[in-house]
């Protein structure tokens, strides 16, 4: 079965920190890694997301790095804040399945 | 843009009983996914609609869970009997046709069977 492995399960960082969460995933014919966030009590909603024929991508203070030939991508948090302690989700997906992984809960502390 | 509108928010039932989730997304998204959200653990996909046709139901327990999405639009997922296992949330998405990664959630059902 087709996995996609995250870690670490859980990460407290200081604000201002840049917290880092990796995935790793068993396929190579993935064709879009999605980010999404999750606050407590509601649905996940997509934060960013990247192409394997892409090294990084950025979008305001998330970058994504993917490396294709390790078969690994992570998310990249610059300048924290406390309101960005939710659980992120890395995925993948091919022929419209979405693989997701199990999760990362996250805590900036002030 | 109205998101994707999911009730109950919370249910608890006891095991044996049955109970029904109502999902209505976001308008003109041909797609509409259900998936169940054990705690500590990521979605994972009971039944993909496109339109009112099922593209994967391969995950549905079909022995005792149901969807269906009447004229393209709202969808009910049942479950009948409920056992202790089912406790968890469920999450409705919606995305535009050919627009799968791009899958809009909303806020879940809480279930908890006792």
């Amino acid at each position: 079965q087709q996995q996609v492995k995250q870690s670490p399960q859980s990460l407290i960082v200081q604000k201002g920190g840049i917290p880092i969460i990796n995935c790793a995933y068993e396929n190579t014919a993935f064709d879009y890694f999605p980010w999404y966030q999750q606050f407590p009590g509601k649905g996940p909603a997509l934060l960013i997301a990247i192409r394997p024929d892409v090294s990084e991508k950025k979008e305001g203070r998330f970058t994504i790095s993917f490396n294709k030939s390790a078969k690994q991508f992570s998310l990249h948090i610059m300048d924290s804040q406390p309101g960005d302690s939710a659980t992120y989700f890395c995925a993948a997906i091919k022929n419209y399945q979405l693989i997701w992984g199990a999760g990362t809960k996250l805590i900036i502390k002030p | 843009e109205a998101g994707v509108a999911q009730s109950p928010r919370y249910k608890i039932i006891e095991k044996r009983q049955s109970v029904a989730f109502w999902c209505n997304p976001i308008s003109g998204h041909a797609t509409l996914y259900w998936y169940q959200q054990i705690l500590g653990q990521g979605p994972k996909l009971l039944i993909q609609f496109q339109n009112n046709g099922v593209v994967d139901d391969s995950q549905l327990p079909k022995d005792r869970f149901s969807a269906e999405r009447l004229k393209g639009v709202d969808s009910t997922l049942k479950i009948q009997p409920a056992k202790l296992e089912d406790s968890a949330v469920y999450l409705c998405a919606s995305s535009l046709e050919g627009g799968r990664y791009e899958q809009y959630f909303g806020p879940g059902t809480r279930l908890t069977v006792t």
